[in-house]
């Protein structure tokens, strides 16, 4: 089984700053992968970045960056520069990555409980 | 592009009623999932489909169910609704089930 656990329930952050949000993750798995998603009160979840377990360098794109601890087993998101748009719920999911017909495990999300997130001008 | 489109947005209901949520997948992918999310319990998957087939489903009562058509196309149902099946439900598609998931905005029930 799986399990992502997000400690911080809230995070604040001045405008332009940077902020880290947190994310530990069990698995008995030998090769997983890692999401991040971003959810505003609209309700759409939107992908954000993506981390395999095997991956030796930590996923970036644009101002998000992914803090890959594997010994840790710790994902951290980290947000540089901090915009108004970004205050929205910030999830931790993986899943996975076995064969094709291993049971169908590798189709299936396990999220953590998500870090809502409040940019302040 | 068309994203993960999702209907309807918003319905209330009332127990003891049934529910039929549609999913319309981004054009191209073959693999669509229904995930809900409450308060409570968080974002929990439900199930998975590819090209008709349900490959995997979660822990729900067998009053959660669906179905996938020839084009891809998703529908879910819920029998008997109970209170408790109050929440967002997110369908997400992808084009094999491996790689990232596209979610739609969600099928917000209320049942009163």
């Amino acid at each position: 089984a799986q399990k992502i656990t997000q400690t911080q329930p809230g995070m604040f952050v001045q405008e332009k700053e940077a902020v880290t949000l947190d994310c530990t993750y069990d698995t008995s798995d030998q090769s997983y992968g890692l999401f991040w998603y971003k959810q505003p009160s609209s309700g759409e979840m939107i992908f954000l970045i993506y981390q395999g377990s095997y991956d030796e360098q930590n996923a970036t794109e644009g101002r998000y960056s992914l803090n890959f601890q594997k010994a840790r087993k710790s994902a951290n998101l980290v947000i540089s520069a901090s915009q108004l748009g970004d205050s929205a719920m910030y999830f931790c999911a993986m899943r996975p990555r076995a064969a094709t017909g291993s049971g169908g495990s590798n189709y299936k999300l396990t999220f953590g409980k998500g870090t809502l997130l409040t940019v302040n001008p | 592009k068309a994203g993960v489109t999702q209907t309807p947005r918003y319905l209330i209901k009332t127990r003891g009623q049934q529910v039929t949520l549609s999913c319309s997948p981004i054009s191209g992918h073959r693999s669509v999932s229904w995930y809900q999310q409450t308060p409570g319990q968080g974002l929990q998957f439900l199930f998975e489909y590819f090209s008709e087939t349900q490959r995997n489903k979660g822990n729900f009562p067998g009053r959660f169910s669906g179905r996938q058509f020839s084009n891809s196309r998703s529908e879910m149902n819920v029998s008997t609704l109970e209170l408790g099946d109050s929440a967002l439900y997110l369908c997400a598609s992808t084009w094999d089930g491996i790689g990232e998931l596209f979610f739609g905005e969600g099928s917000r029930l209320t049942v009163l």
